[in-house]
């Protein structure tokens, strides 16, 4: 089945560090990928996605391409902030046409950033 | 954006209560889902729902039941609580057309004693 494979955390980094979370996915078709960022106490937001294949996701400074010859869709920051703190889930969505509308998460990926 | 509401947010209750931990949004969206999220922060989908009366079994089973009536609600229940219920849970919900993106709740961090 459809599964999400994602770098393990805790992540530490000084702040101004580059961030890279690597995630790799396993599905049959074309999903379309996702990174969701939980804060502390909070629930899920979106962060970035990309529905094709070459497309590039981007927010907040933070972006990801989809790569579907290395099936991955890793994410990156070239300066993380303090508040760039929370942990970090790859996802990915088959789509109503292969009747498969849910998301399937990776393990999700602990980050702190240090003054 | 989605806004979604979970009632409680935090729940501590004694073994062998029932509760029902509550979900409501105000967009209108047809599908919604609840998701059961380990200590250990992984995410598992216990039910979804892609309508009024639709309910289905997620990937995790669960002993939970869920009930969709009303397009803005759905409320999931323990009939009789478990300290191996002790979790967070997560309510989802995603528009029918157009965006694949989930919005989700606070969610209710609920403890079993």
């Amino acid at each position: 089945g459809d599964s999400v494979t994602q770098m393990e955390g805790p992540v530490t980094l000084s702040e101004e560090a580059f961030l890279t979370i690597n995630c790799t996915y396993t599905a049959t078709g074309y999903p379309s990928l996702f990174w969701y960022v939980q804060y502390p106490g909070e629930g899920l937001q979106l962060l970035l996605k990309a529905t094709k294949a070459d497309d590039k996701g981007s927010n907040k400074g933070f972006e990801a391409t989809y790569r579907k010859e290395t099936t991955s869709f890793h994410l990156e920051k070239g300066s993380v902030q303090v508040s760039d703190s929370a942990v970090y889930f790859c996802a990915l969505e088959m789509g109503s046409n292969f009747g498969n509308e849910k998301l399937t998460f990776g393990t999700g990926t602990r980050l702190t950033i240090i003054p | 954006e989605a806004d979604i509401y979970q009632t409680p947010r935090y729940l501590v209750i004694g073994t062998g209560k029932k509760i029902t931990l509550e979900c409501s949004q105000t967009m209108g969206h047809d599908k919604m889902y609840w998701y059961q999220q380990d200590p250990g922060m992984e995410l598992h989908l216990i039910h979804y729902s892609y309508g009024v009366n639709s309910t289905e079994k997620g990937d995790l089973s669960s002993e939970s039941t869920v009930s969709r009536i009303r397009t803005e609600h759905f409320p999931l229940t323990l009939e009789s609580a478990r300290p191996s219920h002790t979790s967070q849970y997560l309510c989802a919900t995603q528009d029918r057309e157009g965006t694949d993106t989930q919005y989700f709740g606070p969610g209710t961090r609920l403890t079993v004693l």
